[in-house]
């Protein structure tokens, strides 16, 4: 089956700097890689996709590449604001999601 | 706005009893599914569902079984819980098949202890 691996586990930054995280696959019939965010005590939430015919999609502060060739896919955060602390999970599809561990992200004031 | 609900948000039970988590969606979708989630493991599929009566092992199955008697309605099921088993449980929908699979759509989660 399919085995995802995200890294960072933990991301500090400071207010309006960048925050990246990153993730690999195994499996490259793979073609879905979305992206949920789960705030504290909440459920998680989709907030970017991508899937394996495009290599990067941008909405607003958060953008999401992927390298194919390479099995891994990146999440980034830009301006990043107090609201943007939360844990955030990769996952990948070959026909049902694989997820990652998760990132723990805090943006400092 | 899709909706999916969990019937309890905290359960507590004894090891050895049998154990109902009951997940509901009121978009019509196909697919359903239950992980559990536990810290620094992410989240791990158990069992899904592509429609109704049909049922599918996840990565985890072991302790756990399924029902899905109606579209709407997917249930999870411990047959002997175990301290083991304590964990957030999240269910998810999805409105199809696997193999393009679409945004699935999870539920609040239920925090079920076990003693």
């Amino acid at each position: 089956g399919e085995n995802v691996e995200q890294h960072p586990s933990t991301l500090s930054v400071q207010e309006g700097d960048s925050a990246v995280i990153k993730c690999t696959y195994s499996d490259s019939a793979s073609n879905y890689f979305p992206w949920y965010k789960q705030e504290l005590g909440k459920r998680p939430q989709l907030i970017i996709d991508i899937r394996s015919n495009v290599g990067e999609k941008k909405d607003q502060r958060i953008a999401v590449t992927l390298n194919k060739t390479a099995k891994h896919f990146s999440l980034h955060i830009t301006e990043t604001q107090p609201e943007d602390s939360a844990v955030y999970f990769c996952a990948a599809s070959e026909g049902k999601l694989s997820f990652g561990a998760g990132t723990t992200v805090t943006v400092r004031a | 706005d899709v909706k999916v609900t969990q019937s309890s948000r905290y359960l507590v039970k004894r090891t050895g009893e049998k154990v109902f988590l009951e997940c509901v969606q009121d978009m019509d979708h196909e697919n359903m599914f239950w992980y559990r989630q536990d810290p620094g493991l992410g989240l791990r599929l158990i069992y899904f569902s592509y429609d109704v009566k049909m049922k599918e092992k996840g990565d985890i199955p072991e302790g756990y079984s399924v029902s899905r008697e109606k579209k709407e309605r997917f249930s999870l099921i411990l047959e002997s819980a175990s301290t083991n088993q304590t964990s957030m449980y999240l269910c998810a929908s999805s409105p199809r098949l696997a193999g393009d699979t679409d945004t699935q759509y999870f539920g609040p989660g239920t925090r079920l202890t076990v003693l």
